[in-house]
């Protein structure tokens, strides 16, 4: 089965500065999928990325990025030019399988932006 | 695009209340909708997956006749808590893949619902 493991429940960074937010998985399947989602106090859940197992390059997405290591098995997320808008719960997500819809979510970690 | 919108966004009610809850995908067709539970400072639960026109898959652990789930039309799920007391108190978000959208593509979110029993 597959697992998702967030070990920063929070982490703070200084405004304008760049943060990595750690997410390691554990699969058996060669084809997988991992999302990076963001929840504002508000709660609303909102996509930031996407890295599949077989793109050849780390995903990017204006000032998000991933930095994907596929032999550690690890998708952390980099906010780079941090903003006080930043400050969320973010969680790492994957897919349940080949072709499956449904998502498996690791705990999230708790960004502040300090200004 | 691919919007989703789900309402009430706060519900507060007296125990032994029924609750509906809608989740309507607004610009986009959905296959298949996704209803989460979400306990203060946790993670997203999945509760069900509801597919147009057949019955919801419900996860381990959750009550088929407690959290009715409807997914009568591509653009429409509703989940109902039926009798609800206090410990149903959570919240509640639904979340729609485009029809016939590969696996790669994201789960688009409706905005929850904060559901408070009395």
């Amino acid at each position: 089965a597959q697992k998702i493991t967030q070990t920063q429940p929070g982490m703070f960074v200084q405004e304008k500065e760049a943060v990595t937010l750690d997410c390691t998985y554990d699969t058996s399947d060669p084809s997988y999928g991992l999302f990076w989602y963001k929840q504002p106090s508000s709660g609303e859940m909102i996509f930031l990325i996407y890295q599949g197992s077989y793109d050849q390059q780390n995903a990017t997405e204006g000032r998000y990025s991933l930095n994907f290591q596929k032999a550690r098995k690890s998708a952390n997320l980099v906010i780079s030019a941090s903003q006080l808008g930043d400050s969320a719960m973010y969680f790492c997500a994957m897919r349940r399988g080949p072709g499956s819809y449904q998502l498996t979510f690791g705990k999230g970690t708790k960004l502040s932006v300090i200004p | 695009g691919a919007v989703v919108s789900q309402h009430p966004s706060w519900v507060i009610c007296k125990s032994g209340t029924s609750v509906k809850i809608e989740c309507r995908s607004l610009d986009f067709q959905a296959t298949t909708m996704f209803w989460y539970r979400q306990f203060p400072k946790q993670s997203l639960m999945l509760m069900a997956t509801s597919n147009e026109g057949s019955k919801a898959t419900y996860e381990q652990g959750v009550e088929k006749d407690k959290f009715l789930i409807n997914h009568a039309s591509l653009t429409l799920s509703t989940l109902t808590v039926t009798s609800a007391h206090p410990e149903d108190s959570s919240f509640y978000i639904c979340s729609a893949s485009l029809l016939r959208g590969d696996s790669n593509q994201p789960q688009h979110f409706g905005d929850g619902t904060r559901l408070s029993i009395l």
